[in-house]
């Protein structure tokens, strides 16, 4: 079954970090844009970062530009999410999301931020 | 930013009868291409979301046919025909015209 796997989710401290993975495949990598989503508890959806097919180009939301990094490995099927800095705001479980005709939605994975 | 804005927030439907979600965008979301750039998004409860619609009227893979998405320019609606118990959820709107894409706020759909 065609799937996204993230990991690297926790508990951190403010001020930390964290690196979050995306592990996918030939389906759902190949010349997809992908993205990372979060959903603050009991809130809406947020579009974090959006990376190109060939990771030429990444496009951040304000709240989190200078304070996370989205980079993607096409040749290991995976999509990573570096999260530096991090606020108590930025509690929420995040989406790994590979754009296409055919959208693919991972499980999610849980970031806490709490001193 | 380009905002979203659903509604109704809440929408009891009883099972078999049809209902209908209103997106409204700040700006327009038709492309170049002659494609809009407009998707609906459902999460069922305790479940990842998942795409029903994109480019404003196409269906996903595995997506019923009892959904369906119509609209142009700043307004969009999503339908289904016949609500079916398994509809049960939060129904979001989003668009991928402009940076930051964004969602609407949601609307969430129960059965009466």
């Amino acid at each position: 079954e065609v799937q996204l796997v993230e990991s690297g989710g926790g508990l951190a401290q403010p001020g930390g970090s964290l690196r979050l993975s995306c592990a996918g495949s030939e389906v759902t990598f190949s010349n997809s844009w992908m993205s990372w989503v979060r959903q603050a508890p009991g809130k809406g959806l947020e579009w974090v970062a959006h990376i190109k097919p060939d990771g030429s180009e990444q496009f951040y939301v304000d709240s989190v530009r200078g304070r996370v990094t989205i980079s993607r490995d096409n040749a290991k099927q995976s999509l990573f999410l570096q999260m530096n800095s991090l606020r108590a705001e930025d509690t929420a479980v995040y989406y790994c999301v590979s754009w296409g005709t055919v959208a693919f939605w991972g499980q999610g994975t849980l970031v806490a931020v709490s001193s | 930013d380009v905002v979203l804005t659903q509604s109704p927030l809440s929408l009891p439907v009883t099972v078999g009868q049809p209902a209908s979600i209103s997106c409204r965008s700040s700006q327009s979301l038709a492309h170049s291409d002659g494609n809009t750039r407009l998707g609906w998004i459902q999460q069922r409860p305790g479940q990842s979301p998942r795409r029903l619609i994109y480019d404003g009227s196409k269906r996903d893979s595995g997506v019923p046919d009892r959904f369906s998405g119509s609209g142009s320019g700043t307004d969009f609606t999503l339908k289904i025909s016949k609500v079916e118990t398994e509809d049960v959820g939060l129904y979001y709107c989003m668009q991928y015209k402009h940076w930051p894409h964004t969602f609407g706020q949601g609307t969430k759909l129960e059965i009466k």
